[in-house]
């Protein structure tokens, strides 16, 4: 089955810095690479996600990034703020084949004003 | 909507104990997941359902753990016995297309 590891599993940064966040996956079959934040106490929700046939998005000051051949994937964040502090998950999946979500460990993420 | 409903928000039991976790998903949403959230772990796969049918126990620890969905409506998560390492925040989502999961606030199950 599908296994994805993350890293750094914690990242301090100084507000207006940028923080980057780096996973990889073992299942060449996953085309789903979605990044969910959690918030301290409260639930996972997504931010950005990505899929095979693109090799980087951006949203504001997100963006994500795919090597496919290397099967590893990163979130960047730009011009931090303190209200990006938060845990941050990676996961990867193949809808097509009906597996589900598999989630990286988790970064939490520090921004310090 | 209220988004997926899980309830209780807090269990605390004793070990040995039955315990009962609920979800409620988004109405009209054909995918049910369960998670456990631990620090050591992160996110961790339980079991979805797919159109109220177990398409993935994988993750299911043991046999002490049993997952039903009775209908597109509810989902229980049972664990008996409990034992003090269930201890952890359960997570419920649903989803529409099988892909953007939308989670609901967890329980946070202490098993003593």
């Amino acid at each position: 089955g599908e296994n994805v590891e993350q890293h750094p599993s914690t990242l301090s940064v100084q507000e207006g810095d940028s923080a980057v966040i780096k996973c990889t996956y073992s299942d060449s079959a996953s085309n789903y690479f979605p990044w969910y934040k959690q918030e301290l106490g409260k639930r996972p929700q997504l931010i950005i996600d990505i899929r095979s046939n693109v090799g980087e998005k951006k949203d504001q000051r997100i963006a994500v990034t795919l090597n496919k051949t290397a099967k590893h994937f990163s979130l960047h964040i730009t011009e931090t703020q303190p209200e990006d502090s938060a845990v941050y998950f990676c996961a990867a999946s193949n809808p097509q084949a009906g597996t589900a979500l598999i989630f990286g460990k988790g970064t939490t993420l520090s921004v310090s004003s | 909507d209220a988004g997926v409903i899980q309830s209780p928000r807090h269990e605390v039991t004793e070990m040995g104990q039955e315990v009962t976790l609920r979800c409620k998903p988004i109405s009209g949403h054909d995918y049910l997941f369960w998670y456990r959230q631990t620090m050591m772990r992160g996110l961790e796969l339980l079991i979805y359902f797919n159109n109220n049918v177990p398409i993935d126990d994988s993750g299911m620890p043991e046999d002490r753990f049993s997952a039903k969905m009775p209908n597109a409506s509810f989902s229980t998560l049972k664990i008996q016995p409990s034992e003090p390492r269930d201890s952890a925040v359960y997570f419920c989502a649903s989803s529409f297309t099988g892909v953007e999961l939308f989670f609901g606030s967890g329980t946070q199950l202490s098993v003593l």
